[in-house]
């Protein structure tokens, strides 16, 4: 298993460019999310989705869009590129999410870092 | 909504020495909680996690953590720590219920002195 994959590992925009990183998770997991980590605040959710065809905004969604025609890969696109964007970005995948609660283990990807000029 | 402080953004100790990291959340019922850990440019690691049952928690690496209800708090403990164990540690919270993501602290990075 290659687990959570990410691509780009680094990538630098220009302000107002658009762009598109990939995740893929080889372990049919019907959740996957999309963090962004920034100094001093930890991982903040961004989007999720709970299946394909299913997402949903997190705590901080704006500037970003994601989509998820399949099970494996969940895409985010950011729309125009604004330095506030500079970050780091993590996908990460469960099982599932469930009724009753967030109580799976979610693997993460390495990570792309963002630079927006 | 839960949320999740971790006193001390960094911590150093020496190799040999006992590792607390601490970890309190709000909730307004008991929370499932979890430790990740980071390492140097990778993406993050389950250490452990509560859910019910056992509210001392042994992890992975030798680290474990007590679910204290009373105290809102899920320290993580290391009797002895080891230069491997130099990283960035974060505590996050999800609340029961449908629709409850996680949140996570703002991390604490371990340092390890030889």
């Amino acid at each position: 298993n290659a687990g959570v994959t990410q691509t780009p590992k680094f990538q630098v925009l220009k302000t107002g460019q658009s762009m598109t990183l990939q995740c893929a998770q080889d372990m049919n997991h019907e959740y996957m999310s999309w963090y962004r980590q920034d100094p001093g605040m930890g991982l903040r959710l961004i989007h999720y989705s709970v299946g394909a065809g299913i997402t949903d905004q997190g705590e901080v969604p704006n500037g970003y869009n994601v989509s998820r025609s399949t099970t494996e890969d969940f895409p985010l696109r950011l729309l125009s590129a604004a330095p506030s964007q500079t970050s780091v970005y993590f996908c990460a995948s469960s099982y599932s999410r469930g009724l009753a609660g967030f109580q799976e283990t979610q693997y993460f990807g390495p990570g792309t870092r963002l630079l927006v000029l | 909504a839960q949320s999740v402080t971790q006193l001390g953004s960094h911590v150093s100790v020496s190799e040999g020495a006992l590792v607390l990291l601490r970890c309190n959340y709000s909730s307004s019922v008991p929370p499932y909680l979890f430790w990740y850990v980071q390492y140097p440019n990778q993406g993050l690691q389950l250490l452990l996690k509560y859910t019910t049952g056992a509210t001392l928690v042994k992890g992975i690496n030798g680290f474990e953590a007590e679910f204290k209800k009373s105290e809102t708090s899920f320290h993580l403990t290391k009797p002895s720590a080891h230069m491997s164990d130099a990283a960035e540690y974060f505590c996050a919270v999800s609340d029961p219920g449908v629709n409850n993501d996680m949140r996570f602290g703002a991390g604490t990075r371990l340092t390890v002195k030889p």
